[in-house]
């Protein structure tokens, strides 16, 4: 089963709006959890990495402001699309990783498909 | 991509064929980890290889890894229609902080 739920799945909005993705990890603490981005037929960009309780590490071009991420506790962070627009539009994923140990693999949430009208 | 990128950028073959696809990355790695991505879905882990590992295998999966090149590939064999998906290659560097993915195989297997 699923060890990584993400919330919504599908979001439909106008420009303007501020829409809030959750990512959950279901039956493990995950000290670190990663946000991407993914446009159509392309690969995941890795937006910013996520600690509990601390700030978040964006990449390199990623508007923070724009991106909110908040990790409050060790099972979910959050990802707020901020004052959305259509080029806002994509596939956002989250994945969570179960405590700092190399030979674990990342788990992935469903993703979450925004549009913005 | 941020990683390095993936050959072929497609790739299509027949039903019980062997597919490969290969990945190259830019920097030191912790480990190597290949994902399967269905259109439009999320992603299943496939396979990890620890930097200090060179082959790993796991039913039709044989995953290698040569950190001297900075590349890895994976074989799946005896493939199936079910198979068709796209494949990333990911790794896990910078002290376990960064994981980033390759631009992607896109494997189409005809029944």
């Amino acid at each position: 089963g699923a060890v990584v739920s993400q919330h919504p799945s599908w979001v439909i909005c106008k420009s303007g709006t501020s829409v809030k993705i959750e990512c959950r990890s279901l039956d493990f603490q995950a000290t670190t959890m990663f946000w991407y981005r993914q446009f159509p037929k392309q690969s995941l960009m890795l937006m910013a990495t996520s600690n509990e309780g601390s700030k978040a590490t964006y990449e390199q071009g990623v508007e923070k402001d724009k991106f909110l991420i908040n990790h409050a506790s060790l099972t979910l962070s959050t990802l707020t699309v901020t004052s959305a627009h259509p080029e806002d539009s994509s596939f956002y994923i989250c994945s969570a990783r179960y405590q700092q140990i190399s030979n674990q693999p990342q788990h992935f949430g469903d993703g979450t498909r925004l549009s913005i009208l | 991509s941020q990683q390095g990128e993936e050959d072929p950028q497609a790739l299509s073959i027949q039903e019980g064929e062997n597919a490969t696809m290969n990945c190259s990355y830019k920097t030191s790695i912790n480990n190597l980890q290949w994902y399967r991505q269905n259109s439009g879905r999320g992603l299943v882990h496939l396979i990890l290889i620890r930097s200090n590992e060179r082959e790993k295998h796991s039913g039709r999966l044989r995953v290698t890894l040569d950190t001297s090149k900075k590349s890895s590939s994976l074989l799946i064999t005896a493939s199936r229609a079910a198979d068709t998906a796209s494949y990333f290659c990911a790794t896990l560097r910078d002290n376990f902080n960064k994981f980033y993915f390759g631009s992607g195989t896109k494997l189409n297997v005809k029944p």
